[in-house]
């Protein structure tokens, strides 16, 4: 099956300094990832959507300027959160969407990647 | 508004022990609900997905159903097991969204020995 990973899987960092979470889709390819944020007891919250090749769409009341997404090619987007505050510590999960013919079953299958524990300090 | 909305919040039951889990929701135009399982600081992994014409799906002791008019979905946990402690998202897609994803809340399942 369609294989998503994130590294790292937790982070800790000093408030003030900027992490890079990385994601990638490993055996298919994708034009389209999403990153989403989840606070404890709280259902997964879209930040935004990453398209290969061009801009990022983010949320409403998400800073584009704190978490930028970097989509550079069709297996990896990145997100860096830059200066980071305690309020930022969350459990960051991307997701990918496969759409190539075979897999594309309904159209926007995503496949989510297994996490990454920020903690800021 | 498109919303999704499961019950229980919460469920404790024995191992060995069935259980139902219910999904609401008001999302259109309907394209596909899943359900997913989500292990503790881990992420989501798809169960089942249904599209509008599909009733029921299985998958190992896993099976959902869908009503698309009532709108309602529930899965189905059969012969628990300890390693069935999640928690168990419903997430519904909306024609036309681009692959955003209404969630669920979720129901946190613990199964107890």
């Amino acid at each position: 099956g369609a294989v998503v990973s994130q590294h790292p899987s937790r982070v800790i960092c000093k408030s003030g300094t900027s992490v890079k979470i990385e994601c990638r889709s490993l055996d298919f390819q994708a034009t389209t990832m999403f990153w989403y944020r989840q606070f404890p007891k709280q259902s997964l919250m879209l930040m935004a959507t990453s398209n290969e090749g061009s801009k990022a769409t983010y949320e409403q009341g998400v800073e584009k300027d704190k978490f930028l997404i970097n989509h550079a090619s069709l297996t990896l987007s990145t997100l860096t959160v830059t200066s980071a505050h305690p309020e930022d510590s969350s459990f960051y999960i991307c997701s990918a969407r496969d759409v190539a013919s075979g897999r594309a079953l309904h159209g926007d299958t995503q496949y989510f990647g297994p996490g990454t524990r920020l903690t800021v300090l | 508004k498109n919303q999704v909305e499961q019950s229980p919040q919460s469920l404790i039951i024995l191992e060995g022990k069935n259980c139902t889990l219910q999904c609401n929701y008001t999302v259109s135009p309907f394209s596909n609900l899943r359900w997913y399982k989500q292990d503790t600081g881990r992420g989501p992994v798809s169960l089942t997905i249904m599209t509008f014409s599909e009733n029921t799906k299985s998958n190992g002791r896993y099976t959902a159903t869908l009503d698309a008019d009532t709108k309602q979905s529930s899965l189905h946990i059969t012969a628990s097991q300890l390693s069935d402690s999640a928690s168990y998202i419903c997430v519904v897609s909306a024609l036309g969204s681009q692959g955003n994803l209404i969630f669920g809340k979720g129901t946190k399942l613990s199964v107890k020995p």
